[in-house]
């Protein structure tokens, strides 16, 4: 049990356009939902946190008019990186967990390069 | 306060070693402390977790140790195989579904 998964795994895309990247709890239901992300060979990096039915909380220093949040449903939250640049090519993973509960399961991630 | 700190950065074992990974934060306000695995190109998967109301809990050849006057956990891999390399990262919450702080990864290699 306690399964996440994202989709797409790997996405390539050119600068200026927008990529989403959906996260699913598939069997069990995701009151909240976190963002990551990974730079190689660093440490998890949190985004934003999402509860379903709520406007998503950003860390300071993250834009949330480019790194837009969406948690419309207790099994989905998804990422839209608005206007992608290169430096925004990453490794984006998120987690969710149950209400109550304090383990976050962790999706596969999401490669984006931007070319 | 916030941040949890992991050491070694990197750790060489034999096959049969036991590899030690240490972490220690200042919030004392944290309850939780998971450990995660993580191989290349995938997601963190969780290995095992402490509440701090005990001060050791094993898994089968995982062991987390914690020491909570000192505010120091660690993890302990006995029997360390080739397949354990990879890196781990230590965590740390407050409260139910709250956000994870991570410490900054240790990646362990394994020789065989």
């Amino acid at each position: 049990g306690a399964v996440v998964s994202q989709h797409p795994s790997r996405v390539i895309c050119k600068s200026g356009t927008s990529v989403k990247i959906e996260c699913r709890s598939l069997d069990f239901q995701a009151t909240t939902m976190f963002w990551y992300r990974q730079f190689p060979k660093q440490s998890l990096m949190l985004m934003a946190t999402s509860n379903e039915g709520s406007k998503a909380t950003y860390e300071q220093g993250v834009e949330k008019d480019k790194f837009l949040i969406n948690h419309a449903s207790l099994t989905l939250s998804t990422l839209t990186v608005t206007s992608a640049h290169p430096e925004d090519s990453s490794f984006y993973i998120c987690s969710a967990l149950t209400s109550g509960t304090d383990t976050q399961y962790f999706g596969p991630g999401t490669r984006l390069t931007v070319l | 306060q916030q941040q949890v700190k992991q050491s070694p950065q990197s750790l060489i074992v034999q096959k049969g070693g036991i590899s030690i990974i240490n972490c220690a934060y200042e919030n004392t306000a944290f309850d939780y402390f998971p450990w995660y695995q993580q191989f290349p190109g995938k997601g963190p998967a969780l290995l095992i977790a402490i509440r701090p109301d005990v001060s050791e809990k094993k898994e089968g050849r995982f062991t987390i140790s914690f020491n909570k006057s000192a505010k120091q956990f660690s993890l302990h891999i006995m029997d360390s195989q080739p397949g354990d390399s990879a890196t781990y990262f230590c965590a740390a919450s407050q409260a139910s579904g709250s956000r994870l702080t991570f410490g900054e990864g240790t990646q362990l290699t394994v020789n065989p």
